[in-house]
């Protein structure tokens, strides 16, 4: 069965700059799961931020950036704002239609 | 302007089975595919399935195999989910998404599903 894992909880300072993993319980994540990334505020529908594991979304902020850290996606946010404070999930495309989210990390800025 | 438009809230008892609505408008139905995506209380993002509009094949995570099914109705550009035989760990948020080449970019509200005795 496949496990997506990303970090449970991380913390930036305001300014500062985290990137995000996203891996794979078994193997690595390339260029051809099409990683995604999603931010979501409690109370709301998540907000697509990256897709096709570099694009990002129409109207995101370029502070957001996706990419392949060796055997896993990143998400990296640079220059962290008070407001990225959010949980985030990456979603993993396993073939054959079938997608995995992993478990999402809650991002605090302090 | 693009919407998806999901049905109200549903309570139901456990053994039940639920249908939820997915209605879309701005775009061409059948050039998107349509994601179910739930979340429990507290809990993370769970993919339940997807729906390719244009020939209607579907696609389901494992664990939903044989419990649900997708549908769409290109006359009406709706899309429903119907999941059966209703525990109470499917208590969750049920979202569609919009997604084309792995871009989900756009969200319904989401549907409460509520299973108690």
């Amino acid at each position: 069965q496949t496990v997506v894992t990303q970090e449970p909880s991380f913390s930036v300072s305001p300014g500062g700059t985290v990137t995000l993993t996203c891996g794979l319980n078994s193997g690595s994540v390339s260029t051809s799961h099409h990683t995604s990334w999603y931010q979501q505020t409690p109370g709301l529908a998540p907000r697509t931020l990256i897709y096709n594991t570099y694009t990002s979304s129409s109207g995101v902020p370029d502070r957001f950036s996706g990419s392949i850290l060796g055997n896993k996606a990143a998400l990296t946010i640079t220059g962290a704002q008070a407001d990225d404070e959010s949980d985030y999930y990456c979603l993993v495309y396993m073939g054959g239609g079938i997608r995995v989210f992993g478990g999402g990390t809650k991002l605090t800025v302090l | 302007q693009v919407h998806l438009v999901q049905s109200g809230a549903e309570v139901k008892k456990p053994g039940a089975s639920v249908k939820v609505s997915c209605k879309a408008s701005g775009y061409y139905f059948t050039d998107y595919n349509i994601l179910w995506v739930r979340q429990a209380p507290g809990q993370g993002l769970e993919w339940v399935a997807i729906i390719y509009p244009r020939g209607g094949e579907t696609t389901c995570a494992q664990k939903f195999q044989g419990r649900v099914s997708v549908s769409r109705d290109t006359s009406t550009s709706t899309v429903y989910m119907d999941l059966s035989s209703l525990r109470s760990e499917d208590t969750a948020i049920y979202y569609c998404v919009r997604e084309q080449q792995f871009n989900m970019d756009v969200w319904g509200h989401g549907t409460t599903v509520t299973v108690s005795s």
